[in-house]
């Protein structure tokens, strides 16, 4: 799978947007990007996910660069409560395109949401 | 829909000592994965299963750690001859081939 690459935190003021950057240059093109996060001491929750349009739920929303090679997430309103590491994920196939492969994850993005 | 639920919650044993964690997937999830998770650290992966086959383990999986799927349902993670170095939180999921994964809470270990 690609590696991704995160800044290793952010700060962010409650009541605004959170953007955060994710490159994932060596990309492939059946390569979905996903985001977890993860609460302090819970396991890690899914957000959204993506292959090359972008994706909007009622979490987040990803936006993907044309030529893939970077997304940012956005989480639109900022709360104390989304404080939490945010991981980046590339995820491809295995087994000759039959299967999809692991989820592989970095050291994430550390995202302070403060008043 | 339960969630993943993982016991124990904590897990304190001593040095030499064998532990077992059990994991109780969402019941149609027909993948189920265990990661280890220390401070500071993103989860790393330790083996996941498909059914009742063990398709994957890590090579941070040593000969020390077991792990098993018997019937495709629950999922049994064993330490033996624990050491310092086993603790962590060791986190497990499932899902749906392709799917997104459902984390439980984790069991946290910590040998002393």
């Amino acid at each position: 799978d690609a590696k991704t690459t995160q800044p290793t935190s952010m700060d962010c003021a409650e009541g605004r947007a959170a953007n955060l950057p994710c490159n994932h240059s060596t990309i492939s093109g059946n390569e979905y990007v996903y985001w977890y996060r993860q609460i302090h001491s819970q396991g890690p929750q899914y957000i959204i996910h993506g292959l090359k349009n972008n994706e909007t739920n009622e979490m987040a929303s990803l936006i993907i660069t044309e030529d893939r090679k970077s997304s940012t997430l956005i989480l639109p309103h900022a709360t104390l409560r989304d404080t939490a590491v945010y991981y980046c994920i590339v995820r491809g196939f295995i087994d000759g395109g039959t299967s999809y492969g692991k989820l592989t994850f970095g050291q994430g993005t550390i995202l302070t949401v403060h008043p | 829909d339960t969630g993943v639920s993982q016991n124990p919650r904590h897990k304190i044993t001593k040095r030499g000592q064998n532990v077992t964690f059990r994991c109780d997937p969402i019941s149609e999830h027909n993948r189920l994965y265990w990661y280890r998770q220390t401070l500071g650290q993103g989860p790393e992966f330790l083996t996941y299963f498909q059914n009742e086959a063990q398709l994957e383990k890590s090579r941070l999986l040593s000969d020390r750690f077991s792990a098993e799927r018997p019937k495709g349902s629950f999922s049994t993670l064993e330490i033996q001859r624990t050491e310092q170095g086993d603790s962590a939180m060791y986190l497990c999921a499932s899902s749906l081939e392709g799917g997104r994964y459902t984390f439980g809470s984790g069991t946290r270990l910590t040998v002393v």
